[in-house]
C-alpha cells in the first residue's frame, strides 16, 4: 500500500516551453500533497504544499506564477513548470499525505532537463 | 522551529559490519522522527519513523534507530550491512505543532552510505 506515482519520469524541453508533472496517490486520498526539488548531491526542498480543493501554499522563494500547482482531485496532484529555463533543470518530487496521517509517501521522481 | 543534523555526509563501511547514521534533531515540541531511503535517480523509500511509544523502532531492510530525548537523536543502524544498503539516507522530522507550517517534513543534509566488498 501506500504508493505514489510520477509522470513523467523524465523530460526534456526546450527553453520556454511548459512542462507539467502529474502525482498520483495509487491506493490511497491524499488531501495533503507536497512538491519538492533536489539539486544534486543536495536534500530536498519543499517548493510548496497542495491541498485537496484549495489554493497551494508556496514556500519563501518559490514564485507561484513560475510553479503552478492543481489539486484538483483527492488522488491527483499537477506541477506546472511555465516558461521553462535551464535554471530549472533540477529533479522534482512529490509526496502524498492521507488526512490525519503524519507518514509522507514519496513519487519516484521526474528528471526535468530545459535546454 | 525545527531542525534536523545528520554528521557525516559520507559513511564507508566494509560488508557485514555495522552500519551507525547519525541523526540529530531540534523541536521544541515531541517530534515525529523519520528516516527515509533514496537510491540513484530515485525518490524516497520510508525505512521507519517514530511517532510515540517504545523508542527504539524497527524498520525494514533490518534497519532499526532509537529515539533518545536527553540526547535529541534519532540515530539509524543495521547490524550488517549489504552490498545494497549503498544509498543516500534522509532523517527528517515533521512539523505537528500547528501553524503553517504544520505537516511538513524538514530533511538533514543527508548521509551517502557506501558499503565495501
Amino acid at each position: 500500500g501506500a504508493v505514489v506515482s510520477q509522470h513523467p519520469s523524465r523530460v526534456i524541453c526546450k527553453s520556454g516551453t511548459s512542462v507539467k508533472i502529474e502525482c498520483r496517490s495509487l491506493d490511497f486520498q491524499a488531501t495533503t500533497m507536497f512538491w519538492y526539488r533536489q539539486f544534486p548531491k543536495q536534500s530536498l526542498m519543499l517548493m510548496a504544499t497542495s491541498n485537496e480543493g484549495s489554493k497551494a501554499t508556496y514556500e519563501q522563494g518559490v514564485e507561484k506564477d513560475k510553479f503552478l500547482i492543481n489539486h484538483a482531485s483527492l488522488t491527483l496532484s499537477t506541477l506546472t513548470v511555465t516558461s521553462a529555463h535551464p535554471e530549472d533543470s533540477s529533479f522534482y518530487i512529490c509526496s502524498a499525505r492521507e488526512t490525519s496521517r503524519e507518514t509522507q509517501y514519496f513519487g519516484p521522481g521526474t528528471r526535468l532537463l530545459v535546454l | 522551529a525545527q531542525s534536523v543534523t545528520q554528521l557525516g555526509s559520507h559513511v564507508s563501511v566494509s560488508e557485514g559490519a555495522l552500519v551507525l547514521l547519525r541523526c540529530n534533531y531540534s523541536s521544541s515540541v515531541p517530534p515525529y522522527l523519520f528516516w527515509y531511503v533514496q537510491y540513484p535517480n530515485q525518490g524516497l523509500q520510508l525505512l521507519l519513523k517514530y511517532t510515540t511509544g517504545a523508542t527504539l523502532v524497527k524498520g525494514i531492510n533490518g534497519f532499526e534507530a532509537e529515539f533518545k530525548k536527553s540526547e535529541t537523536s534519532f540515530h539509524l543502524t543495521k547490524p550488517s550491512a549489504h552490498m545494497s544498503d549503498a544509498a543516500e539516507y534522509f532523517c527528517a522530522v515533521i512539523n505537528n505543532a500547528g501553524g503553517t507550517s504544520y505537516g511538513k517534513l524538514t530533511f538533514g543534509q543527508g548521509t551517502i552510505l557506501t558499503v565495501h566488498p
